[in-house]
């Protein structure tokens, strides 16, 4: 089985902060790892993803993740906020090997104050 | 090019009657996944499909739930009898196919039972 968890319900930050949200991952093999965003009333749009490779992935809008194998971590990263940042993150996990659905954390609000 | 689209954007229901939920994926996507959001939860996973074949349907919450996939492309999912716990937000997602591919998430459908 294969599980995601994502430790903060709400994340506050001011503007111009660094950023973190954090994501744990349990999997049975090597996982491809993935960060999602919504916005209100919009559907999830993809950020950025993890194959394989180098652990520091660089996605959109200025966000990156560090794949931590031996922490079975992903957590995202963003040096300076914005105001616009503020949104609903969720982080995916999947197996390498055969079929296994994507499973998605709760997710975390993350809420940058002017 | 465009998107996954879904429809309608809202629909309100009364307890009991029976609804239909639309999915346009993108066009030449193999896979396409039905999700389901709750106020405050994350994403859970409803059904799979490859083509018009359905392998994994573990997520339909009961029999009361069913979809299904023409021409490879669009798919309703139907909910018969609903219920008030049925109100929730529903996602499409599509995808090419293979196992680290970006889901491409529509709009979505939100949906209340009164």
């Amino acid at each position: 089985a294969q599980s995601v968890a994502q430790p903060e319900d709400q994340v506050n930050v001011a503007e111009g902060n660094p950023l973190t949200v954090k994501c744990t991952y349990s999997v049975s093999g090597n996982p491809y790892l993935f960060w999602y965003v919504q916005y209100p009333n919009r559907g999830l749009q993809f950020l950025l993803k993890y194959i394989t490779g180098d652990n520091l992935v660089k996605g959109s809008y200025g966000f990156e993740a560090e794949f931590n194998k031996s922490q079975t971590s992903f957590h995202l990263k963003k040096p300076s906020a914005l105001v616009s940042d503020s949104a609903l993150y969720f982080c995916a996990v999947r197996v390498h090997r055969g079929y296994q659905k994507v499973t998605f954390g709760t997710g975390t609000k993350l809420q940058v104050i002017p | 090019g465009a998107g996954v689209s879904q429809s309608p954007s809202n629909k309100v229901t009364e307890k009991g009657k029976d609804v239909e939920l639309r999915c346009d994926p993108i066009s030449g996507h193999t896979a396409l996944y039905w999700y389901r959001q709750s106020l405050g939860q994350g994403l859970e996973f409803l059904i799979y499909f490859q083509g018009n074949s359905a392998p994994d349907k573990s997520g339909l919450p009961s029999d009361r739930f069913s979809a299904e996939r023409t021409g490879g492309s669009v798919s309703t999912l139907t909910i018969q009898r609903t219920q008030q716990e049925d109100s929730a937000v529903y996602l499409c997602a599509s995808t090419w196919g293979g196992g680290a591919d970006t889901q491409y998430f529509g709009p979505g459908t939100r949906l209340t039972v009164l």
